[in-house]
Formats: C-alpha cells, structure tokens, sequence
C-alpha cells in the first residue's frame, strides 16, 4: 500500500486532456513540494515535473503540475500516442524522513 | 549530461547481501547540493524508494522499512556510490536504479538524472 495515493489507470483519446490525482497527507503533499516522474515501457522513470509545476527542460508544455493542501495533480493537454506511459508522483515526507511515492498510473491512449 | 550506470551481480542468494555501485559521469559526484540514491521496483510494481545520501557522506537517509538491512556508501574519488541490502529474499527481487537527487527533499529536492536500472533476481 503506497502513501501516495493514485488512480491505477486513466485513459483518453489523442487531443483530449487528462488528469492523474496524488493524495497524501499533511507530513508530505502538505508541506513538501511534489514530483512527477514519468515512465515508458521497458526504461527508467524520467523527471517530468518538480516542485509542483516546474518543467525541465525539454519536457513539452502540455504537461503540467498543481498542488493544493494535501493533494496534487498532473495534466497532460493534447494528448499524444507517445505519452502512454506510467506516472509516478512522490513527495518528501516529514514523519517518514524519506521519499514516498505513489502507486503510479497507467494512462492508456486509446 | 551526466549519466549514471548501475553495475553489479544480477543474481543472488537467499540470506546473502546484494552489493550494488553506481558510477556517475559527465558531471561531478561532489557538486554542491547533490544527494546520490536509490530506488527500486519489483517486477510489475510500483517505484520504492531505498535510500539517499549527501555527497559527502555526512547525511544518509534510510526507508525506514528496509534500514535496518542497508547500508549506503560514497567514493568520491572513483565518482561511485554504492548500495548493500543484507539478508536478501525473493521480496527483493527488483530492478535497482540509482539516481541523483538534486536538493534536500524537505527542501524541494527532487531526482532528475537516473540510470538505467539493473534487474537483480533472489534465487538460490
């Protein structure tokens, strides 16, 4: 069981915009930033957003990151055959003293 | 670009320790604000987070679940970092990634460069 809670799966057709829910609780989402990682099949997961919403460079603009009390979430816009993938969020976490990461989500581009 | 690389056995024995080293290059091991860890993942599973380190040395964090079996270390001068899990079994079985940690993470760290993961199989 994660401390990080995420949908298993999510899906969307391509162009739509999709949303991937994290929720944590007050030692972790609720006072420490959230990232997002995100990883295709068969490769290691990659930085996608850090500190909430920040991008790195080269992660495309469709791809944005919010957080509100103990809560985050991911939005991808336009959504592309080439972000089927698994998304991870993670945050560091007070009482833990460590990182904790959500289940993880596998979006499915229908 | 700094790249990483996991090397070390890809199977071991009940009860024994799985020893793993990750070599950093394209960058430096010892720069400023950079922690060095590990996170693994069982097949098919979720990312769970081992353990990080300072460069230095000085400040180690451990999953609180897996502590008392591990041990993290760093040699700056072979730009490594390495990882023991004593007393192994099946539940360990995962592919291992090493990855470095830019900043503290009660401080907006985050892991931004990883390697690319090396499958480590408890079997006897």
């Amino acid at each position: 069981q994660s401390v990080l809670t995420q949908p298993p799966s999510a899906s969307g057709t391509p162009g739509q915009r999709v949303t991937i829910s994290c929720s944590g609780s007050s030692s972790n989402i609720g006072s420490n930033t959230v990232n997002w990682y995100q990883q295709l099949p068969g490769t290691a997961p990659k930085l996608l957003i850090y500190t909430n919403n920040q991008r790195p460079s080269g992660v495309p603009d469709r791809f944005s990151g919010s957080r509100s009390g103990t809560s985050a979430s991911l939005a991808i816009s336009g959504l592309q055959s080439e972000d089927e993938a698994d998304y991870y969020c993670a945050a560091w976490d007070d009482s833990l003293n460590g990182w904790v990461f959500g289940g993880g989500t596998k979006l499915t581009v229908l | 670009q700094l790249q990483l690389q996991e090397s070390g056995p890809g199977l071991v024995k009940p009860w024994e320790t799985l020893s793993l080293t990750c070599t950093v290059s394209g960058g430096s091991i010892s720069r400023s604000s950079s922690y060095w860890g590990w996170i693994r993942q069982p097949p098919g599973k979720g990312l769970e987070w081992i353990g990080t380190m300072y460069y230095s040395g000085t400040t180690i964090y451990y999953n609180p679940s897996l502590k008392s079996r591990v041990t993290l270390s760093v040699d700056t001068s072979k730009s490594q970092f390495s990882l023991k899990l004593s007393s192994v079994t099946a539940a360990d079985t995962a592919v291992y990634y090493c990855a470095r940690q830019l900043g503290s993470g009660s401080y907006g760290g985050y892991f931004d460069y990883w390697g690319q993961g090396t499958l480590v199989t408890v079997s006897s």
